[in-house]
């Protein structure tokens, strides 16, 4: 199987402050790694595509400068929220694209819950 | 646009019995096929996917889902249903055009409830 991990699987903070999040792929390298975010009881919205190496490429509606990614190695993308507020509350949830294979399939990360007061 | 549709929130079943979960998508030519599942307050965890051949592909946790390319869907079933498999499914599908990006077109999910 394909493993992926995000850190923290929790997190609490105050209005203002910013929050980085963690993406890793265990046991295979991904040059694509995915992030969306989800409400309760709702399907997942893709907010942005991390490339490794490169920029990364938003969805029309997703402010780059306050979700910024970081693709810095074949296993790693980070999410940064900057200047947190309440509405920012979520669940963050990380994908990885596994590319060994006949067809790419995507592995997600368990999610990270973030609260913001 | 491309859409994938889960019209069901929610299904019910019987321990034991039967359960299927709908899916049918609107996209161009012949995309790949996901199922995903959800359990609260966790990531999603890879089903099983259709890409080509055998219209019934087989998965995890003894689920599998029927392709039938005429009605555009992708339902997920599983002979004999457990309380366990309660959780939140996905139907998802990749435009084999758009295969380049990865990108996953997702269903709106739906919430299987196994009561004993």
């Amino acid at each position: 199987g394909a493993v992926v991990s995000q850190h923290p699987s929790w997190v609490i903070c105050k209005s203002g402050t910013s929050v980085k999040i963690e993406c890793r792929s265990l046991d295979f390298q991904a040059t694509t790694m995915f992030w969306y975010r989800q409400f309760p009881k709702q399907s997942l919205m893709l907010m942005a595509t991390s490339n490794e190496g490169s920029k990364a490429t938003y969805e029309q509606g997703v402010e780059k400068d306050k979700f910024l990614i970081n693709h810095a190695s074949l296993t790693l993308s980070t999410l940064t929220v900057t200047s947190a507020h309440p509405e920012d509350s979520s669940f963050y949830i990380c994908s990885a694209r596994d590319t060994r294979y006949q067809i790419d399939t995507q592995y997600f990360g368990p999610g990270t819950r973030l609260t913001v007061l | 646009a491309q859409s994938v549709a889960q019209p069901e929130d929610q299904v019910n079943v019987a321990e034991g019995n039967p359960l299927t979960v709908k899916c049918t998508y609107s996209v161009s030519g012949n995309p790949y096929l996901f199922w995903y599942v959800q359990y609260p307050n966790r990531g999603l965890q890879f089903l099983l996917k259709y890409i080509t051949g055998d219209n019934l592909v087989k998965g995890s946790y003894g689920f599998e889902a029927e392709f039938n390319k005429s009605q555009t869907s992708f339902h997920l079933k599983k002979p004999s249903a457990l309380v366990s498999d309660s959780a939140l499914y996905f139907c998802a599908v990749t435009p084999r055009a758009s295969s380049n990006t990865g990108k996953l077109i997702f269903g709106q999910g739906t919430t299987l409830q196994v009561k004993p």
